[in-house]
């Protein structure tokens, strides 16, 4: 059974960044691909990017070119997420979910961490 | 802005059956590509409800189902139940932008 276990809720100060983390029990970033998700307050989800480890492939969004950072470290089987300039507008939870190489859906999910961006 | 359309909310009586609609374009369903769709109850982590259009994991209900047709997608609930009041999302890729998984806007279920 896979699951996923992310970092704890962040609060940050507009223009600083926030770092959140993706630990996958087993092996699984061996073939899979863990994505991150977003969803401000009463809003929808929002894909944000993902890495494929084994090919060391990164994908993000256009959105957010050039503000988020995703990395995994294999020996820990964690992934991070990093999203710099914080606004208001980053206030959100993030989710982690893994999609693999075979199949292009999301299962499972991680808890979700949230993030507070407040001065 | 999203790039899947939902109606914001739906609602029936327990027992009826209920359709979400998930309108894209021929950049993503109307070019082929799988729509997927979840279930978010408040307060949690959405969950895999359908798969490559219409397959069901293991643990859902069958009265859940999914269907494709040109631009769009939809998926039914049938005999509606109290624990079915959730937000749905549909998902699917575009090829439009740089290597995106799209969500829909979400829909609210209600059961009256």
């Amino acid at each position: 059974q896979v699951q996923l276990v992310q970092s704890g809720a962040e609060v940050k100060k507009p223009g600083s960044s926030v770092k959140v983390s993706c630990e996958a029990s087993g092996h699984i970033l061996s073939n899979g691909i863990i994505n991150w998700v977003r969803q401000a307050p009463g809003q929808g989800l929002e894909w944000m990017g993902r890495t494929i480890p084994i090919l060391g492939t990164l994908n993000y969004a256009q959105k957010f070119q050039g503000r988020v950072t995703i990395n995994a470290d294999e020996t820990t089987n964690t992934v991070f997420m990093e999203l710099k300039s914080l606004t208001s507008a980053d206030t959100a939870v993030y989710y982690c979910t893994r999609e693999t190489l075979a199949d292009d859906w999301f299962d499972p999910w991680g808890p979700g961490t949230l993030v507070i961006v407040s001065s | 802005q999203s790039v899947l359309t939902q109606p914001p909310s739906v609602s029936g009586a327990p027992g009826q059956r209920v359709t979400i609609s998930c309108t894209g374009s021929n950049s993503n369903i109307g070019a082929g590509y799988d729509v997927n769709w979840y279930q978010q109850f408040p307060g949690t982590a959405p969950r895999l409800l359908i798969y490559s259009d219409d397959k069901r994991p293991s643990g859902v209900p069958d009265r859940f189902s999914g269907s494709k047709s040109g631009t769009s997608a939809s998926l039914a609930i049938a005999g509606l139940q109290a624990e079915d009041e959730a937000d749905y999302y549909c998902q699917s890729f575009d090829n439009s932008l740089v290597t995106s998984k799209v969500f829909g806007s979400g829909t609210k279920v209600t059961v009256l």
